[in-house]
C-alpha cells in the first residue's frame, strides 16, 4: 500500500516570499503520478499541478513548481511571489498507475500568507 | 459546462437516521469516486465507480455505506443508522475515461451527526 506524508502541519510566509511544502510517499511502484491539490476555506480541492514519476523534468505551473527527487521519494511544492489568496490547505497525494486509479492523500499543510 | 455537483452542501441528521449525499458527475464523465475527509484529516478513497458498476470498494466501510452510480442521474452515497463517527465532507471527484489521471472535484458535503 501506499502512504503519503506531509511533515509540516502548518506553515506562514509573507505575501511576496517563496515558502516550500513537503512530502515524502512510499511505493514499490516504479511508474506513477504525484500531485498538489489546493483546499480553499470553501472547501473546493483545486488541482495545482502534477508529475508523472517517468519524467526526470520538474512540473511548473506558473509561480508553482516542484522539486521531485524519485530516489528520495520526495516530492516537494514551491510557491513563488506567494499571495494572498495561496492561503489554504494544500495536499500532496499519489495515484498509482495510469488509469482511473484512486488517489492517496497526505494530511495536509495549511499556509497562511500574511499581508 | 456545469463542474460536479453536490448535494446537499450540508446536511445534519439525527443518529440512527439515514444519509443520501448526491453527485452528478461533469458532462460525458462515466467515473465517479468518492472520498471522506475527517477533520484535519486527508480525504480517505472510499469507492470507485463506472456507469452501473462498482469497480474498487476497497475503503468503504463494511457496515452502514452503500454507493451506486445508476445509468441514469446521479451517483448516490448512502449511509445507514448514522453515528456521530461519520461526520464529516464527502467528496465526489468525476473523470472522463480510464485512461486518464485527471479527476475533477465537487464543492463537497458536510455531514453533521448530532
Amino acid at each position: 500500500a501506499q502512504t503519503v506524508t506531509q511533515s509540516q502541519p502548518e506553515m506562514s510566509v509573507q505575501e511576496a516570499e517563496t515558502v516550500t511544502l513537503s512530502c515524502t510517499y512510499d511505493t514499490s511502484e516504479n511508474n506513477y503520478y504525484l500531485f498538489w491539490y489546493k483546499q480553499p476555506p470553501s472547501r473546493q480541492m483545486i488541482l495545482v499541478i502534477r508529475q508523472e514519476a517517468y519524467k526526470q523534468q520538474n512540473a511548473t505551473e506558473n509561480r508553482f513548481s516542484v522539486n521531485f527527487q524519485k530516489a528520495a521519494k520526495s516530492f516537494s511544492l514551491k510557491i513563488s511571489d506567494s499571495q494572498l489568496g495561496d492561503t489554504a490547505m494544500y495536499f500532496c497525494a499519489f495515484m498509482k498507475n495510469f488509469g482511473n486509479e484512486k488517489l492517496t492523500f497526505g494530511t495536509g499543510t495549511r499556509l497562511t500568507i500574511i499581508p | 459546462n456545469a463542474g460536479v455537483m453536490q448535494n446537499p452542501r450540508h446536511l445534519v441528521r439525527r443518529r440512527g437516521q439515514e444519509a443520501r449525499l448526491r453527485c452528478s458527475p461533469m458532462k460525458g464523465h462515466s467515473h465517479v469516486y468518492w472520498y471522506r475527509q475527517l477533520p484535519e484529516e486527508g480525504l480517505k478513497f472510499m469507492v470507485y465507480l463506472q456507469k452501473e458498476n462498482i469497480i474498487d470498494e476497497s475503503g468503504m466501510p463494511k457496515e452502514r455505506f452503500s454507493a451506486e452510480f445508476p445509468k441514469e442521474g446521479p451517483s448516490i452515497l448512502r449511509i445507514q443508522q448514522v453515528v456521530r463517527g461519520d461526520s464529516a465532507a464527502y467528496f465526489c471527484a468525476s473523470s472522463p475515461r480510464r485512461e486518464t489521471t485527471e479527476a475533477f472535484f465537487g464543492q463537497g458535503t458536510r455531514l453533521t451527526v448530532v
